[in-house]
């Protein structure tokens, strides 16, 4: 059974840029949340996505959107990045209603 | 507005003994309340959960309690052993309200040590 994979682990970039993370579920999961981690905090949810379709939504501005394939792996993009967006952005994936399960992260840092 | 509060960013235990974590939350729609365990360079791993239906869930040496009029819940480590190390989330998600478990609103996390 494959487990939650991210890609990729680490990226830069610079202020005003657009970036685009990906993430493939768990086998058999059907449902994906995007998390944000800032230092010393606790992961912030962005967003989830449920067949194809954004099922609830975080406090975050729509300059950070989605999207779920067929397969249920998901991208997150955002927009115009600011110095606040750099985080461990984390792929969290699960059945309906059940306990999320973690990729390891991809590292984001805005210059 | 932190609604799930860990007011202790770090502990440390000696092997063998109990280690207890500690968590606050402000909101009365958190129905579902989980811990999870984060090492460097990894994502987190679900540990233990509890409902609010109950007041303890017990995972071999993890247990949770659930204080609901206190909005208090604490996850006991017994015997705590060294691979224990990491830091420790608590989360809670208002399940019957949001009609998901995956909105979690996240604690700030404690750092765990367990010495030799």
């Amino acid at each position: 059974e494959t487990g939650v994979t991210q890609s990729p682990t680490h990226l830069i970039k610079t202020r005003g840029q657009q970036v685009t993370l990906r993430c493939s579920s768990q086998s058999g999961h059907n449902t994906v949340s995007w998390y944000q981690q800032a230092l010393g905090q606790g992961p912030q949810f962005i967003f989830q996505y449920y067949r194809e379709e954004e099922n609830g939504r975080g406090n975050f501005p729509p300059r950070f959107s989605g999207l779920q394939f067929p397969n249920y792996s998901s991208e997150l993009n955002v927009n115009a990045l600011e110095l606040d967006d750099s985080a461990l952005y984390l792929c969290a994936s699960s059945r309906p209603n059940e306990k999320l399960f973690f990729g390891s992260g991809t590292q984001l840092s805005v210059l | 507005d932190q609604q799930v509060k860990q007011n202790s960013p770090s502990l440390s235990v000696q092997e063998g003994r109990i280690s207890i974590l500690n968590c606050d939350y402000t909101n009365s729609m958190f129905d579902y309340f989980l811990w999870y365990k984060k090492y460097p360079a990894e994502g987190p791993t679900f540990l233990i959960s509890i409902s609010s239906i109950k007041d303890k869930n017990e995972d071999g040496r993890f247990t949770v309690f659930l204080n609901k009029s206190a909005k208090h819940l604490s996850l006991h480590i017994v015997p705590s052993q060294p691979g224990d190390s990491a830091v420790y989330f608590c989360a809670a998600s208002a399940r019957r309200e949001t009609g998901t478990a995956s909105k979690l609103t996240f604690g700030t996390g404690t750092r765990l040590q367990v010495t030799l």
